[in-house]
C-alpha cells in the first residue's frame, strides 16, 4: 500500500511568490491534516478536512494562505504571497477517521525555504 | 505556553545505555501516541496508548500511559544507533475536538 505522497520535497521561493503543495493521502482515509513543522518544534495543525469538508481551520492564517481537498481525495495547500517566517516543513498526513486515537500517517514532508 | 511538555529537549548518549524520556501535561488526553521522526522524513507512528496505566512493549521499547491519562514515558532498553532521532508524542481529546503535538526529544545514540 502507498503511503501518504506529497510534493515538492523541496521548495526554494523568493519572499511574495506564491507556492502551492501536493498531498495524496492513503486510499480510503476520510480524514486529511496539513501541519507546519518549524525547526525544532513538533507539528503545528494548519487545517483538518473530513472528506472534502475542512471542520478545523482554526489555525489557518488566511490572509495568505488557503487550502482545497477537491473530491475528498488530494489536496493543496497554497500561500499567497509567502513571507520569510513561512520557511518550515509542511506536513500532510491521513486517518481513517478523525481525530483517530490510533494515528495518522504522514507523507515525508515538502520543506519550504523563503529568501 | 505548550500543552504538552516533553523532556528532556535532547538527549545523547552511548550505545548499550538505557534512557527514559517524558511526555506530561495537565489535560486528560483520550489516547496518547508516540512517534520517531528522522531527518528529512515525517514522523512514524510508534505506539498508541489509550487506557490509563497501560504499558505497551515494542521489542526494547516500553511506552506507560499514566493512571490519569495526563502523561506518557517512553523507555529504550540497551540503545541502539538506529534509535537516533525526534521522539514525539501527540495526545488526542476527542471531546474538545483537537489533537496536539508536543515539541519532541532529540535522541542521539553514538556507537
Amino acid at each position: 500500500e502507498a503511503g501518504v505522497v506529497q510534493s515538492p520535497r523541496y521548495k526554494i521561493i523568493e519572499k511574495k511568490q506564491p507556492v502551492a503543495f501536493w498531498c495524496n493521502p492513503i486510499s480510503g482515509h476520510n480524514t486529511l491534516y496539513w501541519y507546519r513543522q518549524n525547526l525544532g518544534q513538533g507539528p503545528e495543525l494548519l487545517i483538518r478536512y473530513e472528506n472534502e469538508e475542512a471542520v478545523d481551520d482554526s489555525q489557518l492564517p488566511k490572509d495568505r494562505f488557503s487550502a482545497e481537498r477537491l473530491k475528498g481525495v488530494d489536496s493543496t495547500l497554497k500561500i499567497q504571497p509567502a513571507e520569510l517566517g513561512d520557511s518550515a516543513v509542511y506536513l500532510c498526513a491521513s486517518s481513517h477517521r478523525t481525530l483517530d486515537n490510533y494515528g495518522y500517517t504522514f507523507g515525508s514532508g515538502t520543506r519550504l525555504t523563503v529568501v | 505556553t505548550q500543552l504538552l511538555e516533553q523532556s528532556p529537549q535532547f538527549l545523547s548518549i552511548q550505545e548499550g545505555e538505557n534512557l527514559t524520556v517524558y511526555c506530561n501535561s495537565s489535560s486528560v488526553f483520550s489516547s496518547l501516541q508516540w512517534y520517531r521522526q528522522e531527518p528529512g522524513e515525517g514522523p512514524v507512528l510508534l505506539v498508541t496508548v489509550v487506557t490509563g496505566g497501560e504499558v505497551k512493549k515494542l521489542k526494547r521499547l516500553t511506552f506507560q500511559f499514566g493512571d490519569a491519562r495526563k502523561d506518557s514515558s517512553l523507555h529504550i532498553t540497551a540503545a541502539q544507533p538506529g534509535d537516533t532521532g525526534l521522539y514525539l508524542c501527540a495526545g488526542v481529546r476527542t471531546n474538545a475536538g483537537k489533537s496536539t503535538f508536543g515539541d519532541g526529544t532529540t535522541l542521539t545514540v553514538k556507537p
